[in-house]
């Protein structure tokens, strides 16, 4: 069983929707990542969380916006997404946000737009 | 700038057959974390291992074993004795010391036979 729950594990969504994506870990963790995996490239991260504090935007489109309540949970907030948006949303978190720390995975959110 | 290259995109094996995953690595820094992960069909990433720069002893366990040459810059992971729960996609990946950043190769699918 995963220390981080991903849900929905599958999206289909239209492009004019707003839905959000949920991350929870129980690893007493305190970063977070979401990375985006699409089929014809590497895994790219997309945003970190350290202690709930925003630490890094990879350049991501405004249609995605993270949110970090407390150090166990992590949202993505989608609207208005393009059919490249279409990938696996994977979410991670680690002890901390240094460099030796592995980061552990969950199941990922499969998301395809309409 | 970091990267990671993993030149094989798919390998196909035999049951109980060995098979060699290659990694090669490109970062201007001196001290630096390796690691490598499995993604099986069901998508989440399975944290494998973590290797320091300073550390180049290989290492085994079980089935698995990982040869890090620092002077080629490449960090190999083999698996003896291939079984069929082996078939996953495998990602290398590099943290430098200073970063938030893990970067992913573009990982290698195995297929293992029966």
């Amino acid at each position: 069983e995963t220390g981080v729950t991903q849900t929905p594990r599958h999206l289909v969504m239209g492009m004019t929707n707003k839905k959000s994506l949920k991350c929870e870990q129980h690893l007493g963790h305190n970063a977070m990542y979401w990375y985006k995996q699409s089929a014809k490239k590497p895994l790219e991260l997309m945003f970190v969380y350290n202690f709930k504090e925003q630490t890094e935007n990879n350049s991501v489109p405004s249609r995605f916006s993270p949110e970090c309540p407390n150090s166990s949970h992590l949202f993505l907030h989608l609207h208005t997404l393009q059919p490249e948006d279409s990938a696996l949303y994977l979410c991670a978190s680690s002890q901390a946000t240094a460099s030796n720390q592995p980061q552990h995975f969950g199941d990922g959110t499969r998301l395809s737009i309409l | 700038a970091q990267k990671v290259t993993q030149a094989q995109t798919e390998i196909s094996v035999v049951e109980k057959e060995d098979v060699t995953l290659d990694c090669v690595y490109e970062t201007r820094d001196t001290t630096y974390y390796l690691f490598w992960y499995k993604q099986p069909p069901s998508g989440e990433l399975v944290f494998l291992i973590r290797r320091n720069s300073f550390d180049e002893q290989n290492e085994i366990s079980g089935r698995y074993s990982w040869n890090f040459q620092k002077s080629t810059s490449s960090f190999n992971f083999t698996i003896t004795a291939s079984q069929v729960v082996d078939s996953a996609v495998y990602f290398c990946a590099l943290r430098e010391a200073a970063g938030n950043k893990l970067t992913f190769g573009g990982g290698t699918r195995v297929l293992v036979k029966p």
